[in-house]
C-alpha cells in the first residue's frame, strides 16, 4: 500500500525559504508523477506543479520563478522549495501522486506552514 | 475555471444529496472518449480523499451510495441516501488543461 510521508517545518518567516520534504513508501517512486498541492486555512485547493522521477518538472504558474522541486530516487523522497515567502502562502501543503492530468489517490498527511512576519 | 453548485448544502440523513460541477470548457478529450473530471471528498483535519475519477468510475472502497455523471463541462456528485459519515466538504477537479484547477468546494452538512 502507498503511503506518503510529509516532513519539514511548520512556521517560516516572511521572505525567507519553504522547504519539505515527501517520502514514499509501498511502491517506486519511479512509476508515477508526484506533485505538490496546497490549501490555504479555510479555502480551496491549488495544484503547485509536478515532478517526475527523471527530474523533469512543471510548475503552476501562479508560483512560477519561486518554486523548485527535486527528487532523490535512491532514498525514495522529493522535495519542494518555495522561496520569498509571503502570509499569502500560508497554506496545509500536500504531496500527492499524479501529475498535471491525472486524479490524485494518494496524499500525505499534510504539513500546516505558517508564514510569520 | 471551475465552479461547483451549491456552496453549502444541508441535508437530512437518508436523503439524495446532488452537487453540481461546470467548467469552463469542456474536459471531454475525443481520442480517449473520457472526461477528465475527478470528485474528492475532505473531512476535518485529513487530506482529501479521491471519490471519482473520469467523471463516473468510483474509486476502489468508495461505497456505491456514491456516483459521477456529466460529460463535456457540466457534471453531478450524488450520494443515494446521505450517512452521518459523508459529512465533509466535496470538490471536483479538472485534469483535462493544465494546471489542473479544483472547484471552490461544496459543503455538506446534516
Amino acid at each position: 500500500q502507498v503511503q506518503l510521508e510529509q516532513s519539514g517545518p511548520g512556521l517560516v518567516k516572511s521572505s525567507e525559504t519553504l522547504s519539505l520534504t515527501c517520502g514514499v513508501s509501498g511502491d517506486s517512486i519511479r512509476s508515477y508523477w508526484w506533485s505538490w498541492i496546497r490549501q490555504p486555512p479555510g479555502k480551496g485547493l491549488e495544484w503547485i506543479g509536478f515532478i517526475y522521477h527523471d527530474g523533469n518538472t512543471k510548475y503552476n504558474p501562479s508560483l512560477r520563478g519561486r518554486v523548485t522541486f527535486s527528487i532523490d530516487t535512491s532514498t525514495h523522497r522529493f522535495f519542494l522549495v518555495l522561496r520569498s515567502v509571503s502570509a499569502a502562502d500560508t497554506a496545509l501543503y500536500y504531496c500527492v501522486r499524479g501529475g498535471e492530468f491525472d486524479a490524485f489517490n494518494i496524499w500525505g498527511q499534510g504539513t500546516m506552514v505558517t508564514v510569520s512576519s | 475555471v471551475v465552479t461547483q453548485s451549491p456552496d453549502f448544502l444541508a441535508v437530512s440523513l437518508g436523503e439524495r444529496t446532488t452537487i453540481n460541477c461546470r467548467s469552463s470548457q469542456s474536459v471531454f478529450y475525443k481520442s480517449n472518449k473520457k472526461n477528465y473530471l475527478a470528485w474528492y471528498q475532505q473531512k476535518p483535519g485529513q487530506p482529501p480523499r479521491l471519490l471519482i475519477y473520469w467523471a463516473s468510475i468510483r474509486e476502489s472502497g468508495v461505497p456505491d451510495r456514491f456516483s459521477g455523471s456529466g460529460s463535456g463541462t457540466d457534471f453531478t456528485l450524488t450520494i443515494s441516501t446521505l450517512q452521518a459519515e459523508d459529512v465533509a466538504v466535496y470538490y471536483c477537479q479538472q485534469y483535462y488543461d493544465s494546471p489542473p484547477t479544483f472547484g471552490q468546494g461544496t459543503k455538506v452538512q446534516l
